[in-house]
């Protein structure tokens, strides 16, 4: 499969637990994109990265939220300290972003997070 | 900040109905995309609207973009229950910000057969 992967689907979490997913785009595609989901809204942009930079955070993207992507391939989103409120579900999207704007985003899966 | 609108909310159609969601931006976009969502699924990529009055077709799907480029419309005609999901649009402002998508609510489509 050379689509989006996103790891893991889905995540039970105590509030206050840390969690961690994963997301592995598309091979030569250079940005990755973090949106968050809620039930019955669209995706909400969060940051996002071309290579390895991280170029824009959403402000909703609080202090207990880092993203990374050290090689300009995966990344990861850490969420620290859980709420309740970051259930959701978190999608990650790659482009092959060349500086215009008509690239294409390709939705990975989506990582499902409970908190409890 | 950007805003993207859309309606209905929700469209229940008999199968063979056509169907049109309709999309407003507060701002001036550079481009709008249309995506479809699954139950259970993720956003799919549709089609891409750039230029102002742009009008494409997909089969019996039919995309235009507004003169001012803030508004845009889907339209499927001849609806199936194929055609069930979310669809959302999605605008992109440009600047320095080129991938920054903002989505709309999204319109909910069920098709009773």
């Amino acid at each position: 499969d050379t689509g989006v992967s996103q790891d893991p689907r889905h995540k039970i979490t105590k509030r206050g637990q840390n969690v961690t997913f994963r997301c592995d785009p598309i091979s030569e595609h250079n940005r990755l994109y973090w949106y968050r989901q809620t039930l019955g809204q669209g995706p909400e942009f969060l940051t996002y990265f071309q290579n390895e930079a991280q170029l824009e955070k959403s402000r909703l993207l609080s202090d207990r939220f880092s993203a990374e992507r050290p090689k300009g391939s995966f990344s990861t989103l850490e969420i620290q300290r859980t709420e309740q409120g970051d259930s959701a579900m978190y999608l990650c999207a790659s482009s092959l972003g060349q500086g215009t704007y008509q690239e294409t985003q390709y939705f990975g899966p989506g990582t499902r997070l409970l908190v409890l | 900040g950007q805003q993207v609108m859309q309606i209905p909310q929700y469209q229940h159609v008999q199968e063979g109905e056509d169907f049109t969601t309709y999309c407003n931006s507060s701002t001036t976009l550079s481009n709008i995309q249309w995506y479809k969502q699954r139950p259970g699924g993720h956003p799919v990529f549709l089609i891409q609207l750039v230029k102002s009055g742009e009008v494409k077709k997909q089969k019996r799907l039919t995309f235009q973009f507004g003169e001012a480029k803030k508004n845009s419309s889907l339209h499927i005609t001849a609806t199936q229950t194929t055609d069930v999901g979310t669809y959302f649009c999605a605008g992109l402002t440009g600047g320095t910000s080129y991938g920054k998508l903002t989505f709309g609510q999204g319109t909910i489509l069920t098709v009773h057969p």
